[in-house]
């Protein structure tokens, strides 16, 4: 069974940080990995999807990568800012379980 | 519509009393997804349409719990006889999925329920 962990669960940095979380899955055969952002009393914004082919996404400050073999993914955030503060979950897609399978999430706190 | 809609955002109900939560995709979209997140536990899958057919329902959590999709559209989950443990956010999503691709997921605002 496929399982999804997030390290660390709550990170606070300064704003202008450069951090990284971090996404680890128990099973590599999976078809992709999304990572979202989560803000209070709201749902799920999309912010990259890695295929399985690629090994890595970027979209303005933030960059992805998945290391398929080790089960592994970290999220990039440059020069953070405290409207990045949010939860960032990721989640796989393992093609015979028909849905994502989703981490608990990266509670991040940007201070200005 | 330009993106998942879900209502209502807000639902407060008595124990014992139905509820039914309604989820209208992006256009175009042809799978459908329903989770549930609890106050400070992950999502929770609870079933997945292709088109009006769902091929996995192995995360409902009793029989309580039912969905269908009508016109390869719009969504309604149906919990019968409220229970306080069914209190959470109903979070559905949709996706642009040919048969063996699956796409980007994008997830509506969620409807909150609470059943005292």
């Amino acid at each position: 069974k496929q399982e999804v962990t997030q390290i660390p669960a709550a990170l606070s940095v300064p704003e202008g940080e450069n951090l990284v979380l971090n996404c680890s899955f128990t099973d590599s055969a999976i078809y992709n990995l999304q990572w979202f952002r989560q803000d209070p009393g709201k749902g799920l914004t999309s912010l990259l999807l890695i295929q399985s082919s690629q090994r890595e996404q970027t979209s303005g400050r933030l960059n992805a990568s998945l290391d398929k073999s080790s089960g592994r993914s970290t999220l990039y955030i440059a020069a953070s800012q405290p409207g990045d503060s949010a939860t960032y979950l990721c989640a796989v897609y393992g093609g015979s379980q028909g849905n994502l399978i989703f981490g608990k999430g990266t509670k991040l706190s940007v201070k200005p | 519509g330009a993106g998942v809609s879900q209502s209502p955002s807000n639902k407060v109900t008595e124990k014992g009393k139905d509820v039914e939560l309604r989820c209208d995709p992006i256009s175009g979209h042809t799978a459908l997804y329903w989770y549930r997140q609890s106050l400070g536990q992950g999502l929770e899958f609870l079933i997945y349409f292709q088109g009006n057919s769902a091929p996995d329902k192995s995360g409902l959590p009793s029989d309580r719990f039912s969905a269908e999709r009508t016109g390869g559209s719009v969504s309604t989950l149906t919990i019968q006889r409220t229970q306080q443990e069914d209190s959470a956010v109903y979070l559905c999503a949709s996706s642009h999925q040919p048969q063996g691709y699956t796409g980007e997921l994008f997830f509506g605002e969620g409807s909150r329920l609470t059943v005292l």
